[in-house]
């Protein structure tokens, strides 16, 4: 059981360019979430999804898009990357409500020169 | 406007002493709370959580306290160990609102000296 997993680790990128983060969970969970943490903040939403095939904007979506397409994948694409994207980029999944607590993969380090 | 706020960015204690972390909350529809441990290059995990409809959870050496009319938490650590030194989330969450997301504070980092 390998929980929430993110690809890849790190990935340095210049100013422009695009890519896709990969986040896996296999607890069966129906809502993924994407997040970026800031140096000094805290987590702030980027999108989430409530079950396959559903996307929807969190508190921070601009220059972000992502799809669903299985249940336990989450894909988070950068369409144009800008350096204010540099940041840790946390993927997490949980049950439904009332469950309420969210499981987090290890994180994915994006630097944009 | 942030909704969660840990006012201290960070808390040095003694190991075997208490550790007190605070988060204060300022959106009434808030009705469950979470503490999150972090850990260097590895993402948060959940630690404790609390219902509004309650004023205390317990769990080992942790410990939350509610104070809803203060809009009010606290998460008690007795005693402090020195692998319990990571960043500390407090988040919050309204089932009636926000489809059940979790709104995060910034964090405030434990030091436990040996």
């Amino acid at each position: 059981n390998a929980g929430v997993t993110q690809t890849p680790k790190f990935r340095v990128l210049k100013t422009g360019q695009s890519m896709t983060l990969l986040c896996a969970q296999d607890m069966n969970h129906e809502y993924m979430y994407w997040y970026r943490q800031d140096p000094g903040m805290g987590l702030r939403l980027i999108h989430y999804s409530v079950g396959e095939g559903t996307t929807a904007k969190g508190e921070v979506p601009d220059g972000y898009n992502v799809s669903r397409l299985k249940k336990q994948n989450f894909l988070l694409g950068l369409e144009s990357a800008a350096p204010s994207q540099t940041s840790v980029y946390f993927c997490a999944s949980s049950f439904p409500p009332p469950a309420n607590e969210q499981f987090f993969g290890p994180g994915t380090r994006l630097t944009v020169l | 406007d942030q909704q969660v706020k840990q006012n201290s960015p960070s808390l040095s204690v003694q190991e075997g002493r208490i550790s007190i972390l605070n988060c204060d909350y300022t959106n009434s529809m808030f009705d469950y709370f979470l503490w999150y441990k972090k850990y260097p290059a590895e993402g948060p995990t959940f630690l404790i959580s609390i219902s509004s409809i309650k004023d205390k959870n317990e769990d080992g050496r942790f410990t939350v306290f509610l104070n809803k009319s203060a809009k009010h938490l606290s998460l008690h650590i007795v005693p402090s160990q020195p692998g319990d030194s990571a960043v500390y989330f407090c988040a919050a969450l309204s089932h009636n609102t926000n489809a059940g997301k979790s709104t995060f504070g910034d964090g405030t980092t434990l030091t436990v000296k040996p």
